[in-house]
């Protein structure tokens, strides 16, 4: 069975910085588009970042452009998002999600890591 | 860019609900909706605006006109009862994804 599982999140303070993964198992995730995608308490989903197969193209959401990076390890199977000057409007379950050509779209997603931006 | 949806809809058990989505961009570009329960990974329902995957039970459908997309459920189960978000791209520049604001189904 195909899963994705992040983790890494947690409680940070405004200014701070926090690293997730995405470990993928049953597939490579270097083989496949990944994503980013949040959701704030109570809101909706909101897209942040893609890396393409090879981590050498990415994009960001104009709102976390600058201060988050994406990356990933084809070695341990794992997709980063590196976190810097973190905001209270970034606290969210941030999820990760492959992108899979034949869908044109999310077809496998984790259950998501919880971010809190507070002091 | 912005995709528009409803904040809620009710449905009786067994009878058809509707979910719209609305956004400039969605008379050039496809459209994809997402199923989400709380404490759950999304679950992609619809994708190109009315291809269903096979993992999605065949009252699931989608359509299109112009600039509106439709998610339709005909006879609604409570199993439906979920967030749906409809997903686009933006057609300028590098691709950015877009998220509709969420629909919340009731099926009563």
């Amino acid at each position: 069975e195909m899963q994705l599982v992040e983790s890494g999140g947690g409680l940070v303070q405004p200014g701070g910085s926090l690293r997730l993964s995405c470990v993928g198992s049953g597939l490579l995730v270097s083989d496949y588009w990944m994503h980013w995608v949040r959701q704030a308490p109570g809101k909706g989903l909101v897209w942040v970042s893609r890396s393409n197969s090879d981590g050498t193209r990415t994009n960001y959401a104009d709102s976390v452009k600058g201060r988050f990076i994406i990356s990933r390890d084809s070695a341990k199977n794992t997709l980063y998002l590196q976190m810097n000057s973190l905001r209270a409007d970034d606290t969210a379950v941030y999820f990760c999600a492959r992108f899979l050509v034949r869908y044109d779209a999310f077809d496998l997603w984790g259950l998501g890591t919880m971010v809190t931006v507070s002091s | 860019f912005e995709l528009t949806q409803p904040p809620s809809v009710s449905v009786s058990l067994g009878q058809t609900a509707s979910i719209t989505c609305s956004g400039a961009a969605l008379s050039k570009q496809y459209c994809y909706w997402y199923q989400k329960k709380p404490g759950q990974a999304p679950l992609l329902v619809i994708y190109k605006d009315n291809e269903r995957p096979s993992w999605i039970p065949d009252r699931f459908s989608g359509s299109s006109s112009g600039t509106i997309v439709t998610l339709t459920i005909t006879g609604a189960q409570p199993e439906d009862e979920a967030d749906y978000y409809c997903q686009s791209a933006d057609n300028r520049g590098p691709y950015d994804l877009v998220f509709g604001g969420g629909t919340t189904l009731t099926v009563v």
